[in-house]
């Protein structure tokens, strides 16, 4: 599966919007995008997940480039429990029947009050 | 539901003894992971089962590690004998139909080999 990169850590205050950034630039065209994130002491948590076309849900928004090199979670208004190691993971349709996920280290978010 | 339901939640246990974590994915879950998380090494998937047969399990570190899957509801990782190394976090995750329905996770056991 193609890689990802994330910024190590990333601070916003509360009640504001976050946009934690992943780079994808060696992406396929069957290459999906998922989100996770992992609260202090918590297993993963799925947040999103999208292919071309920007997702929303409940949770967040996923604003994927045009040239699909890079994507965006949009949390739109930060709470301290969204706290949280966000995960980026990309995987390939073409292994259908044999995804799986695959965590790197994820940006590391602090909410400030 | 009650979510992805993993035992024990602590274990600790000396070196050289076995150790049995146990896994009850989410109901008509068809998909069941063990993953472990460390400092060093992050999240690792170990393996991973579809309707019950082991599909990869690559990422077993090695033979003293071993899991199994009896029924749809019940599965279970054993590390005989535990290494002080073993020490981690150990997640059970399920899924409905695989990555595009996204992955429940447990709240993991933590275990600590002394």
């Amino acid at each position: 599966d193609a890689k990802t990169t994330q910024p190590n850590s990333m601070e916003s205050n509360e009640e504001e919007p976050v946009h934690l950034p992943c780079n994808h630039s060696t992406i396929s065209g069957t290459d999906y995008i998922h989100w996770y994130r992992q609260l202090p002491s918590q297993g993963p948590e799925y947040v999103i997940h999208g292919l071309t076309s920007n997702v929303n849900n409940r949770m967040a928004s996923l604003a994927i480039a045009e040239d699909r090199k890079s994507s965006t979670l949009i949390l739109h208004r930060a709470t301290l429990r969204d706290a949280a190691v966000y995960y980026c993971i990309l995987t390939s349709i073409s292994n259908f029947g044999n995804e799986k996920l695959t965590f790197g280290t994820g940006t590391r978010l602090t909410i400030i009050p | 539901d009650a979510g992805v339901i993993q035992s024990p939640r602590h274990e600790v246990t000396e070196m050289g003894q076995e150790v049995t974590l146990r896994c009850k994915p989410i109901s008509g879950h068809n998909s069941l992971f063990w993953y472990r998380q460390t400092m060093m090494r992050g999240l690792e998937l170990l393996i991973y089962f579809n309707n019950n047969v082991p599909i990869d399990d690559s990422g077993m570190p090695e033979d003293r590690f071993s899991a199994k899957m009896p029924n749809a509801s019940f599965s279970t990782l054993k590390i005989q004998p535990s290494e002080p190394r073993d020490s981690a976090v150990y997640f059970c995750a399920s899924s409905e139909g695989g990555v595009y329905d996204g992955y429940t996770f447990g709240s993991g056991t933590r275990l600590t080999v002394v």
